[in-house]
């Protein structure tokens, strides 16, 4: 069982439209992570939220913490196919080791 | 700076046979960690260390051994290697603990056994 469970798993879309991932927990986080990772390289961290109810905006992509702080989400405004990659939620939970979760894979087709 | 760089990059191995899975970093961080990612799994943590000389379990240590006697440096080895080790490993480095801290990954080792 994942402490932190992402969705979808896939999502195939157009260049221009826009999309969303998700990241859910039964736990309280004091903060979550987002990283994303390309075909044949390692994770590379895009934000990490820290407050309940938080949103932080990175270019074309939009992060937002839950008020609770037990789920986060990503939204992609006009893809583009250099979003094509793993999207990962990361939470420490009670510690500094992260828990990852099994992340979601966005393909953006031109 | 090369950041996190790992050797090799793909391995092919028969059961049984042992390897090592090299790591290092050139940011002077003392917190180095090992991971593996399989399909729809997301990353486990294998084994970390929190400085030289120092290293502990993870998630999924069984299988796995580690040392760091530099602060460069972190190997990852596998004594005696099983189909269930077929998987990407990565190695990542941080400046300090704590849940805001990065992480740094390298490019990750593929490995397969057969």
């Amino acid at each position: 069982t994942q402490l932190l469970e992402q969705s979808p798993q896939f999502l195939s879309i157009q260049e221009g439209e826009n999309l969303t991932v998700y990241c859910n927990s039964s736990s309280v986080f004091s903060s979550l992570q987002w990283y994303r990772q390309e075909p044949g390289e390692g994770p590379v961290l895009l934000v990490t939220v820290v407050t309940g109810g938080e949103v932080k905006k990175l270019k074309r992509l939009t992060f937002q913490f839950g008020d609770a702080r037990k789920d986060s989400s990503l939204h992609i405004t006009a893809a583009q196919p250099g979003d094509t990659g793993l999207y990962l939620c990361a939470g420490a939970p009670g510690d500094y080791k992260l828990s990852f979760g099994a992340g979601t894979t966005v393909t953006v087709r031109a | 700076n090369a950041g996190v760089t790992q050797t090799p990059k793909f391995r092919i191995l028969k059961i049984g046979q042992s390897m090592t899975l090299q790591c290092a970093q050139d940011m002077n961080h003392n917190y180095m960690y090992w991971y593996r990612q399989d399909p729809g799994m997301g990353l486990k943590l294998i084994y970390y260390s929190v400085g030289a000389g120092i290293t502990d379990k993870g998630e999924v240590p069984n299988g796995y051994n580690v040392s760091r006697s530099t602060t460069e440096d972190f190997p990852l080895r596998l004594e005696l290697a099983a189909p269930s080790q077929t998987s990407v490993y990565f190695c990542a480095s941080s400046n300090r603990a704590g849940e805001l801290e990065t992480q740094y990954f390298g490019p990750g080792t593929r490995l397969l056994v057969l």
